[in-house]
């Protein structure tokens, strides 16, 4: 049974710092990866998705990479600001089509 | 473009009452369809799936039910909630294969 690990639950870093927020999971066969940005009370909103043949992705200030091999996937901000405060979700899409998630991790940039 | 549209974005219900929450998804034709439920400190759990109308998946034992009555459009019901059903409820879809998902923006559902 596919689980997905998110480390850590919690960080906060001051405004401008670059950071890596990070995933790992059991089972290696999956169709991709997604990170997700979840604000309070709110749905989630889509950042990257990363194919299982695919290595990498970037949007802006927001970076992701996986490594199926070895179960990991990192998502990199640089540069952050608080309005990068959010919770972080990743989920990993595997053979039935549905995601899996991780807890997530709640960042806060202060100012 | 596609969007997901879920409702209502909040509802409070008394123990015992009837639950309908509604979710329908349009600019795309035979999504997948899910419906998950969010609880405090607990992630996201996966409740039902769908593949097409009438194909509903269920991942865990439980006091809901969903149908697909038509293609774009999923429903979360229960006959008769309980207190434990509190949560926060989102409806998402997503093409086959290696294709995004996308959320919608989720319904706070309390049971008084």
């Amino acid at each position: 049974k596919q689980e997905v690990t998110q480390i850590p639950a919690a960080l906060s870093v001051p405004e401008g710092e670059n950071l890596v927020l990070n995933c790992s999971f059991t089972d290696s066969a999956i169709y991709n990866l997604q990170w997700f940005r979840q604000d309070p009370g709110k749905g989630l909103t889509s950042l990257l998705l990363i194919q299982s043949s695919q290595r990498e992705q970037t949007s802006g200030r927001l970076n992701a990479s996986l490594d199926k091999s070895s179960g990991r996937s990192t998502l990199y901000i640089a540069a952050s600001q608080p309005g990068d405060s959010a919770t972080y979700l990743c989920a990993v899409r595997g053979s039935q089509g549905n995601l899996i998630f991780g807890k997530g991790t709640k960042l806060s940039v202060k100012p | 473009s596609q969007t997901i549209h879920q409702w209502p974005a909040t509802l409070v219900q008394p123990v015992g009452s009837p639950l309908s929450l509604e979710c329908t998804v349009e600019g795309t034709s035979n999504p997948n369809l899910y419906w998950y439920r969010q609880a405090a400190g607990r992630g996201l759990q996966l409740l039902f799936y769908s593949v097409g109308i009438g194909q509903i998946s269920s991942e865990v034992p439980q006091n809901l039910s969903a149908s697909r009555p038509q293609d774009r459009q999923f429903i979360l019901s229960s006959k008769k909630l309980l207190l434990s059903d509190s949560g926060f409820y989102l409806c998402a879809w997503n093409g086959d294969g290696d294709t995004e998902a996308f959320f919608g923006q989720g319904t706070r559902l309390t049971v008084v």
